[in-house]
């Protein structure tokens, strides 16, 4: 199975601020035929299922704010909340659809 | 409007089966695969497996092949999944969500239903 780590676990940003998570694979998530990176990120608020924001690694699902942006190649991947507001308190997941089983990273807790 | 609206949550004693429905619509319900996805108590999400309702392919995590089956009724536009013999470590809320590309199992999940509470205690 392809693990995934995120970093940190958790992080406090005052609004307004940005917001920074990690995301490492244990096998590069490119595939050179359609060159393009095989994640997802995220976002869980409490008590809700996670909300979709970015797949191939840096697209913006439709209606997510563009203050969310995803970076990265290979094994290493960035999610960036470019100025965060109350709303985006949340906890956040990276996903590998390269190989199955598709697996998660753990999360990472953004508080204000 | 995709929406996928899961069956409601279950209290269970351990040893009892258990079978729980994601209903589906505003789209075609057989040529998108659909999984489920397990988040324990305070815990992260755990990728359990996709099914294909075209023609009930599935793909299984290791972690849970031979623990629940998956299964799409195309008549009703549902997918299930079930347990034959309930643990005190299957309480979790599971989801089910569609993946995002028609036909392909590479993809990522996009919508997710609301989820069904199982909780297993004698």
């Amino acid at each position: 199975d392809i693990v995934m780590t995120q970093s940190p676990d958790s992080l406090t940003v005052s609004l307004g601020e940005r917001a920074t998570i990690n995301c490492t694979s244990s096998q590069s998530l490119l595939y050179s035929y359609n060159n393009k990176n095989y994640l997802a990120w995220y976002q869980q608020t409490p008590g809700q299922p996670p909300r979709l924001l970015i797949f191939w690694a840096s697209t913006r699902e439709s209606g997510v704010p563009d203050r969310f942006s995803g970076s990265g190649s290979g094994t290493h991947f960035t999610l960036t909340i470019s100025s965060l507001q109350a709303e985006d308190v949340a906890v956040y997941y990276c996903q590998q659809y390269s190989s199955a089983p598709f697996t998660f990273g753990p999360g990472t807790k953004v508080d204000i | 409007e995709v929406q996928l609206v899961q069956s409601g949550a279950e209290v269970k004693k351990p040893g009892e089966s258990l079978k729980i429905s994601c209903k589906t619509s505003g789209y075609s319900f057989s040529t998108y695969w659909i999984g489920w996805v397990r988040q324990m108590p305070g815990k992260g999400l755990e990728w359990m497996g996709i099914i294909y309702p075209g023609d009930s392919d599935t793909r299984y995590s290791p972690s849970f092949e031979g623990q629940v089956i998956m299964s799409a009724d195309k008549s009703i536009n549902t997918a299930y999944l079930q347990w034959s013999s309930l643990k005190t470590s299957d309480t979790a809320m599971y989801y089910c969500a569609r993946l995002g590309l028609a036909t392909i199992w590479s993809s990522w999940f996009d919508p997710w239903g609301q989820g069904t509470l199982v909780i297993v205690s004698s």
